[in-house]
Formats: structure tokens, sequence, C-alpha cells
């Protein structure tokens, strides 16, 4: 099975602030990692495909970047709805399997 | 507009039974695979199962293979997880899922979720 690693757990950031999180593979992986963001209560929803298309409806400031092994999700400007968890996943191999989760909280 | 709509969480003792339905609109729905993600209690997402359009191919978590079982109704436009020999760690929020084209691809749309709490 492919693990995935993010880090870090958790960040506490300021609105304005850009927000750098990653994700590695543990085999590579081409660019078949998806990203998703979650907020408390409500479904996970899809941000980032092709590890750096970014689905319609977006904000351009969610950045995604990486090939093969380490993949970066990057916010350029944090704003008070960007407050969540994130997390990645690879869809490079069953069975799919996402990382365990970057929690964005309010500093 | 997708929507996805769960049914049929609630309450269960270990051992038993429960089956999920998803009920599906706003695409069509045979030309596209469907699957299962659940989260546990304040834990992260985990991959459950998923499903051909045609429903022709089916694929399981190592956790649930054998105890659990995908199919869908394309005429219906529903997705359904019979769970068999529920254990506490089943508990969890259960979301239907659409990937973007095939078993092989990200998930574009998610449902609301469904609770399933498995104690005696």
């Amino acid at each position: 099975d492919i693990q995935m690693t993010q880090s870090p757990s958790s960040l506490s950031a300021s609105v304005g602030d850009r927000v750098t999180i990653t994700c590695r593979a543990s085999q590579v992986i081409s660019n078949w990692l998806a990203w998703y963001q979650q907020k408390p209560e409500k479904a996970p929803k899809s941000l980032i495909y092709a590890a750096s298309s970014l689905r319609g409806g977006v904000p351009s400031r969610f950045n995604g970047s990486g090939s093969g092994t380490d993949f970066t999700l990057t916010i350029s400007s944090l704003q008070p709805e960007d407050f969540a968890t994130y997390y990645c996943q690879q869809y490079e191999s069953y069975p799919l399997t996402f990382g365990g989760g970057t929690k964005v909280e309010i500093k | 507009e997708v929507q996805l709509v769960e049914s049929g969480g609630g309450l269960v003792q270990p051992g038993g039974s429960l089956r999920l339905s998803c009920a599906a609109s706003g695409f069509i729905y045979s030309s596209y695979a469907v699957g299962w993600v659940r989260q546990a209690p304040g834990k992260g997402l985990e991959w459950v199962s998923g499903i051909s359009g045609s429903g022709g191919s089916t694929y399981y978590a190592d956790s649930v293979k054998g105890r659990f079982t995908i199919s869908r109704d394309n005429s219906k436009n529903t997705l359904y997880l019979q769970m068999n020999s529920l254990r506490a760690e089943d508990t969890a929020v259960y979301y239907c899922a659409k990937y973007c084209s095939s078993p092989s691809c990200y998930f574009d749309y998610w449902g609301q979720g469904t609770l399933v709490t498995v104690s005696s």
C-alpha cells in the first residue's frame, strides 16, 4: 500500500499569511494526487487534482505543486474561510490512501 | 447540480448488519464510478470501497473485504453498501463520493455523510 504522510499535522496562522502544507508518498505516484478541504461537520470538498490542477470555482490563492513523491499545497494569502483541515490523497493505485490531514487554525 | 444523498445509517450491535444507500442526481450516473469513504470520530479519511460505472469492477479496503459489499442500481441512480459482521471500529461517518470518471480517479463530489455507530 502507498502511505501518504502530511506535515505539519496542524498549524496556526493569521489572515493574510502564506501557508504551505506538504504531502509525501511512500512510492512514486507521478502526479496522481488530489487535495481536499474539510470544514467541521461538513463533507470534504475537492480543491486540486493531478497535483496542480485547480477545480472549477476554487480560488486562485490555492496552488498545488509536485510530482513523484513530494507534493505541496500552498495558500498564498489565508482568508477566514480557509480555516479547515486539508487532506491529500493518492489515486495512482489501490487501495486509495489519504494523508493524515493538516488542521489550519486561527492564530 | 451534482447531488449525493446518503441514508441508512444508525446504531447497530457488534456482529450486526446495515445497508447504506446513496441517491445520486445531476449527472449521467452509469458513466461514473462511485464509492464510499469513511471517517471515524475525530479521525481522518479512509477509503472503503469503489465500483465502476457498469458495476462490473469492485474494489475494497482490506479492513472491510469479505464483510462489506458494494453494489449499484443504475436504473435507480443509487449506490449501496451492505455491511455485515460489523465491529466497533467500523463506527464512522460514511460518505458517498463520485469519482471524476473511472475508479482510477479522484473524488470530485461528496455527499453529506451518514453516521454508523456500532455499539452494544
